[in-house]
């Protein structure tokens, strides 16, 4: 079966850093996405890895080591707005683009 | 104007009978997705399609149907609601392998 794993909640304050980790266990790879989730709305994309290494957008950053099965989002600057779900999810190997999603991670900032 | 519209945006309906959700999208994308997500299990996939002619089981596919009526519309059917399909129920679209764009919801309760 497929097996994505993520922290429930983390805790953070205005202006710090909080790196949120994502491990998977899957048949097949072909690459892994972060999508933001606010309350009640739809997931919105965030960032997207298929190869080792870091890809970095504004305040957010993904790392991805596919030999560890093993991701990170990076959520620097912290702001009240990024209080939200991060869903890691991960592109099964096969031809459908099918996405695995874990159960999200809460993220809530502090003043 | 959104990209990817859901219709209801909120029902409730009592066991037993037949719901139809219904997406729809201007992106001009060709898969499309249905999801529910439950709080604390992510986002589980219900049926996808490649194409008007291409359905495909999720794996949450039971107590489910679908119909791709057009490149631009995808229904989901509860042919016999039952109350542990209680849900929030998000449609997604994508081109190819690019990441997948989600519509607003649709929180469905069945009493």
């Amino acid at each position: 079966g497929q097996n994505i794993d993520q922290p429930t909640e983390m805790t953070a304050t205005e202006g710090a850093i909080v790196q949120i980790n994502c491990t998977y266990q899957t048949s097949g790879f072909n690459g892994l996405f972060w999508y933001q989730q606010h309350a009640g709305e739809a997931p919105t994309f965030l960032s997207y890895n298929v190869l080792d290494g870091l890809e970095e957008k504004g305040r957010f950053s993904s790392f991805l080591s596919r030999s560890k099965g093993y991701s990170y989002l990076l959520l620097k600057e912290l702001q009240m707005k990024d209080s939200a779900s991060y869903l890691c999810a991960v592109r099964l190997g096969d031809s459908w683009g099918k996405l695995q999603f874990g159960a999200g991670t809460q993220v809530v900032v502090t003043p | 104007d959104a990209d990817v519209t859901q219709t209801p945006r909120n029902r409730i309906t009592k066991t037993g009978k037949r719901i139809m959700l219904e997406c729809s999208q201007t992106k001009g994308h060709d898969r499309m997705y249905w999801y529910r997500q439950d709080p604390g299990l992510g986002l589980q996939l219900i049926y996808y399609s490649f194409d008007v002619k291409d359905i495909n089981k999720g794996e949450i596919s039971d107590g489910y149907s679908v119909s791709r009526q057009a490149q631009a519309k995808f229904s989901l059917s509860l042919e016999s609601a039952i109350p542990n399909q209680t849900a929030l129920y998000f449609c997604a679209t994508s081109d190819s392998d690019n990441e997948q764009f989600f519509g607003p919801g649709t929180r469905l309760t069945v009493l």
